[in-house]
């Protein structure tokens, strides 16, 4: 069956470090990937998009890598800091014949501590 | 500021209610979703829509039904709600068509409770 595993529940980091988060996923072959940024009581905020093709994408402090035959990306937070504090979603792209959706990961929770 | 509006921000209905959860995109996008999100369960894909008059299941459709008559609103109906329909719901759209899908942009979140 279909699935989609990122890495860890929880994630803490001293702020200033890297963060990076794992998003593995098993009987997919998606054209791309994004990740979200989700804050406690509110809906996801889109951060990045990926294709298939890329395997690097950069924006700001963010950066976002995709491997096809590992079936993972990496996203990684350079120079951390308290407010990018969240939960962290990985999200595959699912085409059927019906049209194509979002399949999401449980999330990374990841907390900068100062 | 582009957004999705979800017409309740919290929600307590009695069980064997009908439920209308509304959602109001101004975004001119294609394609909008309805999620559910629960603790240890993640985002879960309830009905999508591409275009008006369309809608397709998604992986939990029992239960729910929906309707898009208009491009801008995708409403969400629980025909006669359940403790076990407890839960956030979220809306979101985006743009693309086909295999092509761009970020989505989502609703705060309808918290709804059935009692």
């Amino acid at each position: 069956s279909q699935k989609i595993e990122q890495n860890s529940e929880a994630l803490n980091i001293q702020e200033g470090k890297t963060a990076t988060l794992t998003c593995n996923y098993t009987n997919y072959s998606p054209a791309y990937l994004q990740w979200y940024r989700q804050d406690p009581g509110r809906g996801p905020v889109f951060l990045l998009l990926i294709r298939e093709n890329e395997k690097e994408k950069r924006k700001e402090r963010l950066k976002v890598t995709f491997d096809t035959t590992l079936k993972q990306s990496l996203f990684h937070i350079t120079a951390s800091q308290p407010a990018d504090s969240a939960t962290y979603l990985c999200a595959l792209s699912s085409f059927n014949q019906a049209g194509t959706a979002l399949i999401f990961g449980k999330g990374t929770t990841l907390s900068v501590s100062s | 500021d582009v957004k999705v509006t979800q017409s309740s921000r919290y929600l307590v209905k009695r069980t064997g209610e009908k439920v209308f959860l509304e959602c109001v995109q101004d975004m001119d996008h294609e394609n909008m979703f309805w999620y559910r999100q629960d603790p240890g369960l993640g985002l879960r894909l309830i009905y999508f829509s591409y275009d008006v008059k369309m809608k397709e299941k998604g992986d939990i459709p029992e239960g729910y039904s929906v309707s898009r008559e208009k491009k801008e609103r995708f409403s969400l109906i629980l025909e006669s709600a359940s403790t076990n329909q407890t839960s956030m719901y979220l809306c979101a759209s985006s743009s693309g068509q086909g295999t092509v899908l761009y970020g989505y942009t989502f609703g705060s979140g309808t918290r709804l409770t059935v009692v």
